[in-house]
């Protein structure tokens, strides 16, 4: 009965470094979400997984952000070149389908991300 | 594109009262669903309730209830009878069938003893 779980919870880099957060979805559930938050606003959509594939990226900020889920359960999230811009919560939420609009997001922990 | 508007940064209320927190949204997407989620400090985001565009009643959980009109573009979400613990950040979201949410900046609530 395990909910979405996130590694790490805390990550401290240092500016131009790689980092990657893993986002492991409740059981099942064939879709899988990607939000930034930063402090004191609301989750920012950053991309959509249905099943394996990105069913819509259209939040990356930017080329160096980027996210797999190679067999449709756990997904990864890739920053390259952190900038101290990209220091926030990083939120992954999973439903059990992603295409209705009445499934419910569970939301995992989250990983604070902070770039020195 | 889809907006969600919590026009509330800041909410006060005293304990044992009801309280309402404020969402308009926008979308021309005739299916959708509104949530309303609580984030205490922990920082872990809690379902509270939901509404869909097409449900002719308003959505009720516990002391949680949403006031839904659907002309106005409005999903307002009423606390009944306000605890010390409900003092948290408050949003509101938008679910259409692309898949894609769309969230408030939210509202800080905080309960008065």
């Amino acid at each position: 009965g395990a909910g979405v779980s996130q590694t790490p919870s805390n990550k401290v880099t240092e500016k131009g470094k790689y980092v990657e957060l893993r986002c492991d979805p409740i059981s099942g559930h064939t879709a899988l979400y990607w939000y930034r938050q930063s402090l004191g606003q609301g989750p920012e959509f950053l991309i959509y997984f249905q099943g394996t594939g990105a069913a819509d990226d259209s939040g990356l900020p930017n080329d160096r952000f980027f996210a797999v889920r190679p067999e449709g359960s756990v997904s990864t999230l890739k920053i390259q070149r952190t900038e101290r811009g990209d220091s926030a919560v990083y939120l992954c939420a999973s439903s059990l389908e992603g295409t209705v609009h009445y499934n419910e997001q569970f939301f995992g922990p989250g990983t604070r991300l902070t770039v020195l | 594109a889809q907006k969600i508007t919590q026009t509330q940064p800041g909410m006060f209320v005293q304990e044992k009262e009801a309280v309402t927190l404020d969402c308009t949204y926008d979308t021309s997407d005739p299916s959708y669903g509104l949530f309303w989620y609580k984030q205490p400090s922990s920082g872990e985001m809690i379902f509270l309730i939901y509404q869909g565009s097409y449900d002719q009643q308003n959505a009720t959980e516990g002391r949680y209830s949403l006031n839904f009109q659907k002309a106005r573009k409005s999903a307002n979400l009423v606390i009944s009878a306000s605890q010390l613990g409900d003092s948290a950040m408050y949003f509101c979201a938008m679910n259409t069938n692309a898949g894609k949410s769309t969230f408030g900046d939210g509202t800080t609530l905080t309960v008065k003893p």
